[in-house]
């Protein structure tokens, strides 16, 4: 079946420390996946993309790693600051005959410790 | 350069009414995909539109259906309403055809029904 999960619903770190949190996902069509950050309140937002024939990619103070061998995907924080509290989504693409469609996680709390 | 926007932000209705939520798209998109998020969970898809027409739906019943306008604004219907349709309603606008799959949300509209 077509799945996203993820390992752990909530993660707790220390302000200046470095965050990962970690995706699954089943569907080996998928070709490309989304991080997204979701604050109270508030829509999803782009955090970074990754294609399928990539392995890593990087951003502003985020990463992103793809290990399609293991189906697994994780993004990693750095200099974790109190702003980067929220839930974490991974969402993966299936190319569809029609369009695109994506597939959500349950998602991953962030709390940053001061 | 505005982002998705939507409306109502919040809306209350009772079992069995109707609803319409309104959803423009990042300036320079064409393709409006909608959501429903329910407290907790990730993001569900419902549909996408793309040159004014449905170009895939997930798995929800025939109550959700929507409309795509000329200027790329989308509507999302929902007819009677059940107390489990109370979510967050998300739309997200993207570019249709290749490389443009990347997509971008709007804040939501807030549906409660009693």
């Amino acid at each position: 079946g077509e799945s996203v999960g993820l390992h752990l619903p909530t993660l707790s770190v220390q302000e200046g420390d470095n965050s990962i949190i970690n995706c699954a996902y089943s569907n080996s069509a998928s070709d490309y996946f989304i991080w997204y950050k979701q604050e109270s309140g508030k829509g999803p937002q782009f955090i970074i993309d990754i294609r399928s024939n990539m392995d890593k990619r990087q951003g502003q103070r985020v990463t992103v790693l793809l290990n399609k061998t293991v189906k697994h995907l994780s993004l990693q924080i750095a200099a974790t600051q109190p702003g980067d509290s929220a839930v974490y989504f991974c969402a993966e693409k299936k190319p569809k005959a029609t369009g695109n469609q994506f597939y959500f996680g349950t998602g991953t709390s962030l709390t940053v410790i001061p | 350069d505005a982002g998705v926007t939507q409306s109502p932000t919040h809306l209350i209705k009772t079992r069995g009414q109707q609803v319409t939520l309104r959803c423009s798209p990042k300036s320079g998109h064409d393709t409006v995909s909608w959501y429903q998020q329910a407290l907790g969970q990730g993001p569900q898809f419902i549909f996408q539109y793309y040159e004014e027409e449905e170009r895939q739906r997930g798995n929800f019943p025939d109550r959700f259906s929507g409309h795509q306008f000329p200027n790329y604004s989308s509507e999302l219907n929902v007819n009677a309403l059940l107390l489990g349709d109370s979510a967050l309603y998300l739309c997200a606008s993207s570019l249709g055809g290749t490389g443009g799959e990347t997509q971008y949300f709007g804040p939501g509209t807030r549906l409660l029904v009693l």
